[in-house]
């Protein structure tokens, strides 16, 4: 067990709709990282909030957005969901550090989404 | 931009057999190199990392040395078993920041008893 914990573990719904991810990170850790795992694309890294900011931003779509509340954790928001959206997210949490972590990232059991 | 290649899979091997896992990358700087590995339903776990030429990382009985006239970061075991069986990724990231770690497309490995 990692420490990191995401809700839900499995989402189905259908195309246009919108859902939350839910992560709260290792007790102490204040980065939180989002990752996206799907077969054609493999793992790929979205987006980094730092002690509620954002840091980093990968291959996130627009229609995707993500934020981190003063207890650090986080959720991300995909709308307008299209069939391609299908995939793992993974969220990931790390002690953190504001001039970049030197830390392992901590991985939840992540959210299997199901678009229909 | 950077980029992590490894060997395709999946890889399917007896007990106690041999492990290697290939796993080039291409860094327009000078990366940390880390072993991932993610068991059936399961995140992804840091296996092992190396910081720079030469240094080997070593858990668990695997091994992978930093080789940067090769760009290369191979994965090794000397006898596996059937719990070894798991998803393995490759990646990079800066080397003062492991925030942006880039993952390689994975290998499965199965050990058969």
């Amino acid at each position: 067990d990692s420490g990191v914990t995401q809700t839900p573990k499995h989402l189905i719904t259908a195309t246009g709709q919108r859902v939350t991810l839910r992560c709260s990170p290792r007790s102490g850790d204040l980065s939180v990282y989002w990752y996206q795992q799907s077969l054609d694309q493999g793992l790929q890294f979205l987006i980094q909030y730092y002690n509620g900011e954002e840091r980093a931003k990968g291959n996130i779509l627009e229609r995707f957005s993500a934020q981190q509340f003063p207890d650090l954790h986080s959720e991300l928001n995909l709308s307008s969901l299209e069939l391609g959206d299908s995939a793992l997210y993974f969220c990931a949490s790390s002690v953190g550090s504001a001039s970049g972590s030197r830390n392992e990232q901590f991985f939840g059991p992540g959210t299997r989404l199901t678009v229909l | 931009g950077d980029s992590v290649t490894q060997m395709e899979g999946p890889v399917t091997l007896s007990e106690e057999a041999f492990l290697t896992i290939n796993c080039t990358y291409t860094a327009t700087g000078y990366p940390s190199l880390f072993w991932y590995v993610q068991y059936p339903g399961e995140g992804l776990q840091l296996l092992l990392k190396a910081t720079k030429a030469d240094d080997k990382g070593s858990n668990k009985g695997f091994e992978a040395t930093y080789r940067k006239e090769t760009t290369s970061f191979h994965l090794e075991k000397g006898s596996v078993q059937v719990s070894d069986s798991a998803v393995y990724f490759c990646a990079l990231s800066e080397r003062t920041s492991y925030d942006k770690v880039i993952f390689g497309p994975g290998t499965s490995l199965s050990v058969i008893p």
